[in-house]
Protein backbone atom coordinates (compact mmCIF):
# COMPACT_ATOMS: atom_id res chain seq x y z
CA UNK A 1 0.00 0.00 0.00
CA UNK A 2 1.04 3.64 -0.96
CA UNK A 3 1.73 5.75 2.33
CA UNK A 4 4.08 8.54 4.26
CA UNK A 5 6.74 6.71 7.03
CA UNK A 6 7.96 8.91 9.40
CA UNK A 7 10.43 7.54 12.04
CA UNK A 8 11.27 7.21 14.76
CA UNK A 9 7.70 7.92 16.69
CA UNK A 10 9.72 9.05 19.50
CA UNK A 11 13.40 10.85 19.41
CA UNK A 12 14.88 12.08 22.55
CA UNK A 13 18.23 14.04 22.13
CA UNK A 14 20.10 16.39 24.43
CA UNK A 15 20.22 19.90 24.08
CA UNK A 16 22.83 21.31 21.62
CA UNK A 17 22.47 18.39 19.59
CA UNK A 18 21.21 18.42 15.48
CA UNK A 19 18.86 15.53 14.90
CA UNK A 20 17.12 14.11 11.70
CA UNK A 21 13.86 13.37 11.31
CA UNK A 22 13.33 10.86 8.62
CA UNK A 23 10.15 10.73 5.93
CA UNK A 24 9.96 9.01 3.07
CA UNK A 25 6.44 8.28 0.77
CA UNK A 26 5.79 6.06 -2.30
CA UNK A 27 2.98 7.81 -3.56
CA UNK A 28 4.90 9.39 -6.46
CA UNK A 29 4.10 12.74 -4.90
CA UNK A 30 5.75 15.97 -6.40
CA UNK A 31 5.48 18.19 -2.83
CA UNK A 32 6.32 17.48 0.98
CA UNK A 33 5.98 19.34 3.34
CA UNK A 34 7.02 19.67 6.85
CA UNK A 35 5.09 20.89 10.02
CA UNK A 36 5.43 21.59 13.88
CA UNK A 37 2.86 21.49 16.25
CA UNK A 38 2.75 22.73 19.71
CA UNK A 39 -0.43 22.60 21.93
CA UNK A 40 -3.00 24.97 20.69
CA UNK A 41 -1.01 25.99 17.81
CA UNK A 42 -2.34 24.06 15.24
CA UNK A 43 0.49 22.97 12.62
CA UNK A 44 3.03 25.53 11.35
CA UNK A 45 4.92 25.22 8.14
CA UNK A 46 8.37 25.00 8.33
CA UNK A 47 9.47 23.81 4.90
CA UNK A 48 8.27 22.50 1.75
CA UNK A 49 9.24 21.12 -1.87
CA UNK A 50 7.34 21.24 -4.46
CA UNK A 51 9.98 19.26 -6.50
CA UNK A 52 13.18 17.18 -6.30
CA UNK A 53 16.51 19.19 -5.67
CA UNK A 54 14.21 22.41 -4.60
CA UNK A 55 12.59 23.23 -1.64
CA UNK A 56 11.34 26.73 0.17
CA UNK A 57 10.80 28.48 3.87
CA UNK A 58 7.73 28.29 5.77
CA UNK A 59 6.42 30.39 8.08
CA UNK A 60 9.05 28.79 11.36
CA UNK A 61 12.02 27.83 9.41
CA UNK A 62 15.13 29.61 11.38
CA UNK A 63 16.78 26.63 13.39
CA UNK A 64 15.72 24.11 10.44
CA UNK A 65 17.34 22.33 7.43
CA UNK A 66 16.17 19.93 4.72
CA UNK A 67 17.13 18.23 1.86
CA UNK A 68 15.52 16.71 -1.30
CA UNK A 69 17.57 15.01 -3.22
CA UNK A 70 15.14 11.65 -4.17
CA UNK A 71 11.47 12.59 -4.88
CA UNK A 72 10.17 9.94 -2.08
CA UNK A 73 12.32 11.47 0.65
CA UNK A 74 12.39 14.81 2.73
CA UNK A 75 14.28 14.70 5.38
CA UNK A 76 14.61 17.63 8.11
CA UNK A 77 17.02 18.22 10.55
CA UNK A 78 16.42 20.32 14.17
CA UNK A 79 19.67 22.22 14.27
CA UNK A 80 21.10 23.47 17.70
CA UNK A 81 19.89 27.28 16.80
CA UNK A 82 16.60 26.06 16.89
CA UNK A 83 15.58 27.39 20.39
CA UNK A 84 12.36 25.27 21.61
CA UNK A 85 12.66 21.95 19.37
CA UNK A 86 10.32 20.01 21.45
CA UNK A 87 7.46 19.51 19.74
CA UNK A 88 5.34 16.87 17.59
CA UNK A 89 6.78 17.42 14.00
CA UNK A 90 4.15 16.21 10.38
CA UNK A 91 5.22 15.59 7.36
CA UNK A 92 3.10 15.37 4.77
CA UNK A 93 3.08 15.03 0.73
CA UNK A 94 0.87 15.48 -2.16
CA UNK A 95 0.68 16.04 -5.92
CA UNK A 96 2.06 19.11 -7.16
CA UNK A 97 -1.34 21.10 -7.54
CA UNK A 98 -2.29 19.33 -4.17
CA UNK A 99 -6.48 19.69 -4.83
CA UNK A 100 -6.82 16.08 -3.22
CA UNK A 101 -5.40 18.11 0.20
CA UNK A 102 -2.23 16.42 1.49
CA UNK A 103 -1.57 12.97 2.71
CA UNK A 104 0.29 13.36 6.55
CA UNK A 105 2.77 10.76 8.19
CA UNK A 106 2.19 9.61 11.77
CA UNK A 107 4.22 12.39 13.27
CA UNK A 108 7.47 11.98 14.92
CA UNK A 109 7.56 13.66 18.80
CA UNK A 110 10.92 14.90 19.28
CA UNK A 111 12.03 15.72 23.04
CA UNK A 112 14.92 18.05 23.77
CA UNK A 113 16.42 17.84 27.25
CA UNK B 1 -0.65 35.74 4.30
CA UNK B 2 -4.00 33.85 3.94
CA UNK B 3 -5.98 32.57 7.73
CA UNK B 4 -8.37 30.62 8.31
CA UNK B 5 -10.85 31.06 11.33
CA UNK B 6 -12.36 27.83 12.94
CA UNK B 7 -14.20 27.84 15.62
CA UNK B 8 -14.81 26.65 17.84
CA UNK B 9 -11.67 26.07 19.53
CA UNK B 10 -12.81 22.89 21.51
CA UNK B 11 -16.07 21.48 22.80
CA UNK B 12 -17.12 19.07 24.89
CA UNK B 13 -19.96 17.29 24.19
CA UNK B 14 -22.33 14.27 25.40
CA UNK B 15 -22.35 10.86 23.40
CA UNK B 16 -25.31 11.30 20.62
CA UNK B 17 -25.24 15.19 20.60
CA UNK B 18 -24.97 16.18 17.62
CA UNK B 19 -21.47 18.39 16.68
CA UNK B 20 -20.86 21.69 14.24
CA UNK B 21 -18.10 23.60 13.59
CA UNK B 22 -16.70 25.93 11.28
CA UNK B 23 -14.36 27.56 9.43
CA UNK B 24 -14.25 31.15 7.71
CA UNK B 25 -11.50 33.08 5.46
CA UNK B 26 -11.55 36.67 3.83
CA UNK B 27 -9.69 34.96 0.87
CA UNK B 28 -11.71 32.91 -1.77
CA UNK B 29 -10.74 29.62 -2.00
CA UNK B 30 -11.17 27.02 -4.35
CA UNK B 31 -11.29 23.64 -2.40
CA UNK B 32 -12.21 22.91 1.33
CA UNK B 33 -10.90 19.61 3.19
CA UNK B 34 -11.98 18.79 6.40
CA UNK B 35 -9.06 16.38 8.30
CA UNK B 36 -9.24 14.68 11.49
CA UNK B 37 -6.50 13.88 13.98
CA UNK B 38 -6.37 11.79 16.70
CA UNK B 39 -4.01 11.74 19.67
CA UNK B 40 -0.39 11.23 18.59
CA UNK B 41 -1.25 10.60 15.13
CA UNK B 42 -1.00 12.48 11.99
CA UNK B 43 -4.07 14.20 10.19
CA UNK B 44 -6.54 11.75 7.92
CA UNK B 45 -9.18 13.36 5.20
CA UNK B 46 -12.68 13.02 6.23
CA UNK B 47 -14.11 14.93 3.58
CA UNK B 48 -13.33 17.66 -0.27
CA UNK B 49 -15.23 19.92 -0.88
CA UNK B 50 -14.40 21.34 -4.64
CA UNK B 51 -17.93 23.46 -5.67
CA UNK B 52 -19.45 26.56 -4.25
CA UNK B 53 -22.22 25.50 -2.33
CA UNK B 54 -21.71 21.89 -2.50
CA UNK B 55 -22.98 19.36 0.28
CA UNK B 56 -20.83 16.44 1.05
CA UNK B 57 -21.58 13.20 3.10
CA UNK B 58 -19.30 10.39 4.55
CA UNK B 59 -21.15 8.54 7.37
CA UNK B 60 -22.73 10.76 10.19
CA UNK B 61 -20.25 13.53 8.84
CA UNK B 62 -21.57 16.40 6.28
CA UNK B 63 -19.48 19.39 5.27
CA UNK B 64 -20.75 22.00 3.11
CA UNK B 65 -18.80 24.37 0.78
CA UNK B 66 -19.61 28.41 1.09
CA UNK B 67 -21.46 29.69 -1.72
CA UNK B 68 -19.22 32.79 -1.28
CA UNK B 69 -16.45 30.23 -1.81
CA UNK B 70 -14.96 31.85 1.76
CA UNK B 71 -17.02 29.50 4.34
CA UNK B 72 -17.24 25.75 5.16
CA UNK B 73 -18.69 24.03 7.92
CA UNK B 74 -18.79 20.07 9.43
CA UNK B 75 -21.42 18.31 11.06
CA UNK B 76 -20.90 15.28 12.81
CA UNK B 77 -24.30 13.78 13.88
CA UNK B 78 -24.88 11.41 16.80
CA UNK B 79 -21.55 11.73 18.24
CA UNK B 80 -19.41 8.58 20.10
CA UNK B 81 -16.70 8.27 22.10
CA UNK B 82 -14.13 7.38 19.01
CA UNK B 83 -15.31 10.82 17.84
CA UNK B 84 -12.50 12.65 19.67
CA UNK B 85 -9.56 14.40 18.11
CA UNK B 86 -8.75 17.76 16.50
CA UNK B 87 -10.67 19.03 13.39
CA UNK B 88 -8.85 20.70 11.14
CA UNK B 89 -10.13 22.52 8.20
CA UNK B 90 -8.11 23.54 5.17
CA UNK B 91 -8.53 25.41 1.81
CA UNK B 92 -6.43 25.64 -0.76
CA UNK B 93 -6.22 28.15 -3.63
CA UNK B 94 -3.73 30.02 -5.58
CA UNK B 95 -1.65 32.36 -2.74
CA UNK B 96 0.45 34.85 -3.69
CA UNK B 97 3.33 33.82 -5.90
CA UNK B 98 1.76 31.38 -7.35
CA UNK B 99 2.29 28.85 -4.63
CA UNK B 100 -0.36 25.83 -4.01
CA UNK B 101 -0.19 25.28 -0.49
CA UNK B 102 -3.05 24.35 2.18
CA UNK B 103 -3.81 26.84 4.23
CA UNK B 104 -4.90 25.42 7.82
CA UNK B 105 -7.34 26.58 10.44
CA UNK B 106 -6.01 26.35 14.01
CA UNK B 107 -8.15 23.30 14.90
CA UNK B 108 -11.50 22.52 16.83
CA UNK B 109 -10.56 19.88 19.74
CA UNK B 110 -13.54 17.67 20.41
CA UNK B 111 -14.20 16.00 23.70
CA UNK B 112 -17.11 13.56 23.96
CA UNK B 113 -18.11 12.18 27.69
CA UNK B 114 -19.54 8.98 26.95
Amino acid sequence: DGGITQSPKYLFRKEGQNVTLSCEQNLNHDAMYWYRQDPGQGLRLIYYSQIVNDFQKGDIAEGYSVSREKKESFPLTVTSAQKNPTAFYLCASSDRGAWDGYTFGSGTRLTVV
Amino acid sequence: GQQLNQSPQSMFIQEGEDVSMNCTSSSIFNTWLWYKQEPGEGPVLLIALYKAGELTSNGRLTAQFGITRKDSFLNISASIPSDVGIYFCAGHGRAQGGSEKLVFGKGTKLTVNP
